[in-house]
């Protein structure tokens, strides 16, 4: 079974512009998170999808936001992009909700770099 | 307090030897455990997840849970050079919106030397 696969692996961009992060979960998988990590933050929340609704939210602007098609792929997006943007970002899928499903599988990440 | 808590390290251990691995966390209502391992520059990956009170083992990987304590780890015997990278602690606690969200730890970074 193929693992996630997030498009594209690294991405540049300057101060300002909008980027759109693309997440396939593993087939099957219903629930897609993302994460923000850098440096000094580690990994951080930023949301979580499940049949296409938002369940979670992480503490960051409104800047950053996404969504979940029907077929459970995901996209994120940041808008006004500003240089503490750069980072390595996550996406990760699990069955589902549920205490047996719940275990999440880590794509190999979109790495940004803001200039 | 931070929600789940990891001495950032470094662990230095020799090869072959045990490798202890310690997080708390502070949802005294967490239910889910896990463990990851992530290499540098690329992505964390799963080693093991655990549920119960007690122990877990998977292979050389051993995951320790007391919920009374919030307190998790993990044991890793016979340690190689190859188990080098940053073990993150990740615990599931209920959010806001009444469903459960899953928080990672900052990480201990385990170095084996020869």
């Amino acid at each position: 079974k193929a693992g996630v696969t997030q498009t594209p692996r690294y991405l540049i961009k300057t101060r300002g512009q909008q980027v759109t992060l693309s997440c396939s979960p593993i087939s099957g998988h219903r629930s897609v998170s993302w994460y923000q990590q850098t440096p000094g933050q580690g990994l951080q929340f930023l949301f979580e999808y499940f049949s296409e609704t938002q369940r979670n939210k992480g503490n960051f602007p409104g800047r950053f936001s996404g969504r979940q098609f029907s077929n459970s792929r995901s996209e994120m997006n940041v808008s006004t992009l500003e240089l503490g943007d750069s980072a390595l970002y996550l996406c990760a899928s699990s069955l589902g909700p549920d205490r047996d499903q719940e275990t999440q599988y880590f794509g190999p990440g979109t790495r940004l770099l803001v200039l | 307090q931070k929600e789940v808590e990891q001495n950032s390290g470094p662990l230095s251990v020799p090869e072959g030897a045990i490798a202890s691995l310690n997080c708390t966390y502070s949802d005294r209502g967490s239910q889910s455990f896990f463990w990851y391992r992530q290499y540098s520059g690329k992505s964390p990956e799963l080693i093991m997840s655990i549920y119960s009170n007690g122990d877990k083992e998977d292979g050389r990987f051993t995951a320790q849970l007391n919920k009374a304590s919030q307190y998790v780890s993990l044991l890793i015997r016979d340690s190689q050079p190859s188990d080098s990278a940053t073990y993150l602690c990740a615990v599931y606690r209920l959010g806001p919106g009444g469903y459960n969200k899953l928080i990672f730890g900052a990480g201990t970074r385990l170095a084996v030397h020869p």
